[in-house]
């Protein structure tokens, strides 16, 4: 079967980093997709990994090996606002995404 | 820019009754398609379109119709409800089955009883 495992809940303090893992067991694998989203609405974009190595946009780090079916996402100097779940998803090889049960993330100050 | 429009933003729906989830896209994206999210769970797919007037099944299509008439609209249809189709229903769409974004639609909250 395919099964993407990351954890339910993580709890980090404002301004500090947080890593968010996730590993995947899919039929296939063409790309590995980070999204956000925050209580109540939709999930956006984040990230997208197809090659092994980290991928770094802004304060938002996301990093692939694929040869151990691991991602993580990090987040740096964090901001009350990116309290949110954050979603891994997978695209298996039919090319549609199996999406992991998401991570909640609060932040305190 | 609207993006991806879903109507209606929430519903209360007696079970055994019909009922069509509308979402419309004017981004004139390929790929479109229908998501049921549970807490605990993540995303489900119940049904996808790569294309105008194809679809196909996802991961839980049971229950549920879809049809692509054109490119910007692609309705679900629950023919007779069920409580355990009580969910939020997203939307999605993206350029192509290989694009590397999925746009989601703000979601309908459906509650059957």
């Amino acid at each position: 079967g395919q099964n993407i495992d990351q954890p339910t809940e993580m709890t980090a303090t404002e301004g500090a980093i947080v890593q968010i893992n996730c590993t995947y067991q899919t039929s296939g694998f063409n790309g590995l997709f980070w999204y956000q989203q925050h209580a109540g609405e939709a999930p956006t974009f984040l990230s997208y990994n197809v090659l092994d190595g980290l991928e770094e946009k802004g304060r938002f780090s996301s990093f692939l090996s694929r040869s151990k079916g691991y991602s993580y996402l990090l987040l740096k100097e964090l901001q009350m606002k990116d309290s949110a779940s954050y979603l891994c998803a997978v695209r298996d090889s039919n090319y549609q995404l199996i999406w992991g049960a998401g991570t909640k993330l609060i932040i305190k100050p | 820019t609207a993006g991806i429009t879903q109507a209606p933003t929430s519903q209360i729906l007696a079970a055994g009754r019909s009922m069509t989830l509308r979402c419309t896209q004017d981004m004139r994206h390929n790929a479109m398609y229908w998501y049921r999210q549970d807490l605990g769970l993540g995303l489900r797919l119940i049904h996808y379109s790569n294309t105008a007037g194809t679809t196909g099944k996802g991961e839980v299509p049971d229950g549920y119709s879809v049809s692509r008439a054109n490119t910007d609209d692609f309705p679900l249809t629950l023919a007779s409800a069920v409580p355990s189709q009580t969910s939020v229903y997203f939307c999605a769409s993206s350029e192509g089955t290989s694009g590397n974004e999925q746009f989601f639609g703000p979601g309908t909250r459906l509650t059957v009883l």
